[in-house]
Order: C-alpha cells, then structure tokens, then sequence
C-alpha cells in the first residue's frame, strides 16, 4: 500500500495554465507538507497543514494556493503558471507537528512549464 | 540564519569501501538532526536522527551518524558500501520551533563504483 501518493507524477504545461497537484496519504497522519525541489535538487518548504489548519506559509507566490479539504489530502493549486515554477514538487505527512517527528515523503510530481 | 551545508555534491566510492558524508549546520540551539536518502525518481526516505542522548545513532540500512557539538556537524558513515546505496543524501535540520520545519542542505550524489 502507497503511504503517501501523489498526482499526477509528471505535469507539463504551458505558461499562463492553471494546475493542481493531489496529495493522499493513508498513514492517519495530523500533519501534511509541500515541499518544490528545483533543478539543483535544493529542497525548500513551502506549506504545512495540521488538522487542516495552515500551519506553515513560507515566502510563495500567492499564485500557490494550498488546499486541505481533510487530514489525509492536501493539494496544490497553481494559478498563471511560470517557467520558473518547474520543478519537482514533494508532498509529506508526520504523524503530528512536532520537530521531532519522521516525515514520510511522496514520489514527487515533475511540473514542466514550457 | 538558520543552514545547512554538504560541501560534498558528488562522491564516488568503490563498492565495499566506507563511507563518510559530511554535514555542518549553523544553527543557535542544539537542533534535531536528520539524514533522509532520495533514490532516482523517488522521494525521501528517513535513515536516522538525533535528539539528544548519545551522539552516535544508528539508522536504516547500516547506516550511522556522529553528533559533535564543537563542529556543529552530523556526518553520515556506512563501513562496506553496497552498489544500492548510489543515491542522493540530504542532511536536514529540525527548527525547534514547536512544529516540524526541516531545513535541508544541497545534498550529496553518492556514485558508487565496481
């Protein structure tokens, strides 16, 4: 069983679109992340939901748009897309949202905006 | 500033020989520290981390890592590697912010040869 899944796996797109990116995870976990790791494989956080609630906005366009509509999902909406937002995109869930909690990490979506 | 740095993007290694990858993190307090590995086309996976106790940890895979203070670093050690270990290995840094905020490095790609 896939603990935490993600759709699609590869996205390419033109420049202007709107996409949305879907997160599951079927580990019962409070806490959900999104994570953009760009072509230098650097790893930079973006969101975290708790219980639903936005726990975590780090300096993103507001052409992102996290959404969370129960603990298990937590999805990406991005409006006007960019070249530059290519990249690889991580969800993650924790059991809670504490520091010392294992992150469990998704497959990744390859998002292409050509 | 919170950071992390692996000064090492690539290492090769021969099969069966040990390994050291090195990790320094510039942080205020004592910060809970992790080692995550990425295999192509995958997401992160957790090898170990430290909270506090003893300074040396063990994790998945035969994996280890030291804890020093004075160097505020946590390098990763394998013994004997093994070809399935050809990866790329992040060091990350748990913000004791009261919820779980990872700070990774760059990462390190770890070839190994026969």
């Amino acid at each position: 069983d896939t603990a935490v899944s993600q759709t699609p796996k590869y996205l390419v797109t033109q420049m202007g679109n709107d996409k949305s990116i879907k997160c599951e995870q079927n580990l019962g976990h409070d806490t959900m992340y999104w994570y953009k790791q760009d072509s230098k494989k650097f790893l930079k956080i973006m969101f975290s939901y708790n219980n639903k609630e936005l726990i975590i906005n780090e300096t993103v366009p507001n052409r992102f748009s996290p959404k969370s509509p129960d603990k298990a999902h937590l999805n990406l909406h991005i409006n006007s897309l960019e070249l530059g937002d290519s990249a690889v995109y991580f969800c993650a869930s924790s059991i809670g949202r504490k520091d010392t909690y294992e992150q469990y990490f998704g497959p990744g979506t390859r998002l292409t905006v050509t | 500033a919170q950071s992390v740095t692996q000064p090492d993007i690539h290492i090769t290694v021969s099969e069966g020989a040990s390994l050291e990858l090195r990790c320094n993190y510039s942080y205020g307090a004592t910060p809970y520290l992790f080692w995550y590995v990425q295999s192509p086309g995958q997401g992160l996976q957790l090898l170990l981390k430290y909270f506090s106790g003893d300074t040396l940890v063990q994790g998945i895979k035969g994996f280890e890592a030291e804890f020093k203070r004075s160097q505020s670093s946590f390098n990763l050690r394998k013994p004997s590697v093994h070809w399935s270990d050809a990866a790329e290995y992040f060091c990350a840094v748990g913000l004791n912010t009261g919820f779980q905020k990872l700070v990774f490095g760059t990462g390190t790609r770890l070839l190994v040869s026969p």
